[in-house]
């Protein structure tokens, strides 16, 4: 069965710079969660998407953006990175079938030097 | 606001033993699920086992059973017969229907051969 893709899997960025986290969900799921779980931390909600309309947000920093596209792959945008920001990004998607059933992809590990 | 709190942040058992991990909850909503997640070296998010709200009876999955008390607001997972695959760490969680999953702190399990 189809799963939650990720790209990259890895990146390397240096302070300052700008990294583009992207998200294919499951075919036919309209819903798509992001994530940051840092090190030895839980994952922590940033915002989600459905059908292409942001539908939540968390602590998300103004220095992140994210949008859906109407392929229902979303992509994570982050600018002036800061070694904080240094951490796990899980993508996550849904049917919203109010079935509470997210599936996560592998992670993009994000390493600010 | 939903929250969900792990007491043991680290728990050891013999290879074969089984193992209780505790996690409560806090939330007034009626209608909501709970999870399980395992997160092993990898960091991958593999649910464990899903626990719809309104259903009283206990989910399992194989070796992985809950006890689910609702008043109580009680979500344990019990893991039998564990096994040194099942070493990792553990993430309760909660969301509402379609809505962010919120997690907990997680509880490190190391099963010993």
């Amino acid at each position: 069965a189809a799963g939650v893709i990720q790209s990259p899997r890895h990146l390397i960025k240096e302070k300052r710079e700008t990294a583009t986290l992207k998200c294919y969900p499951i075919p036919r799921h309209d819903t798509v969660y992001w994530y940051q779980q840092g090190p030895g931390q839980d994952p922590q909600f940033l915002i989600s998407f459905y059908e292409k309309m942001q539908s939540d947000k968390g602590s998300i920093p103004d220095r992140f953006s994210a949008q859906q596209f109407s392929d229902y792959h979303s992509e994570l945008n982050m600018s002036s990175l800061e070694l904080g920001d240094s951490a796990l990004y899980f993508c996550a998607s849904s049917a919203g079938q109010g079935l509470g059933e997210q599936y996560f992809g592998p992670g993009t590990r994000l390493t600010v030097t | 606001a939903q929250t969900v709190t792990q007491s043991q942040p680290e728990m050891s058992v013999q290879e074969a033993e089984t193992v209780t991990l505790s996690c409560t909850y806090d939330t007034s909503e009626n209608n909501y699920y709970l999870f399980w997640y395992k997160q092993p070296p990898s960091r991958q998010m593999i649910l464990v086992i899903r626990q719809e709200a309104y259903k009283q009876q206990n989910a399992t999955e194989n070796r992985f059973s809950v006890n689910f008390q609702k008043a109580a607001k009680s979500f344990s997972l019990k893991i039998s017969d564990s096994q040194l695959g099942d070493t990792a760490m553990y993430f309760c969680a909660f969301t509402l229907r379609d809505d962010k999953i919120i997690f907990g702190k997680g509880t490190r399990l190391h099963i010993l051969p």
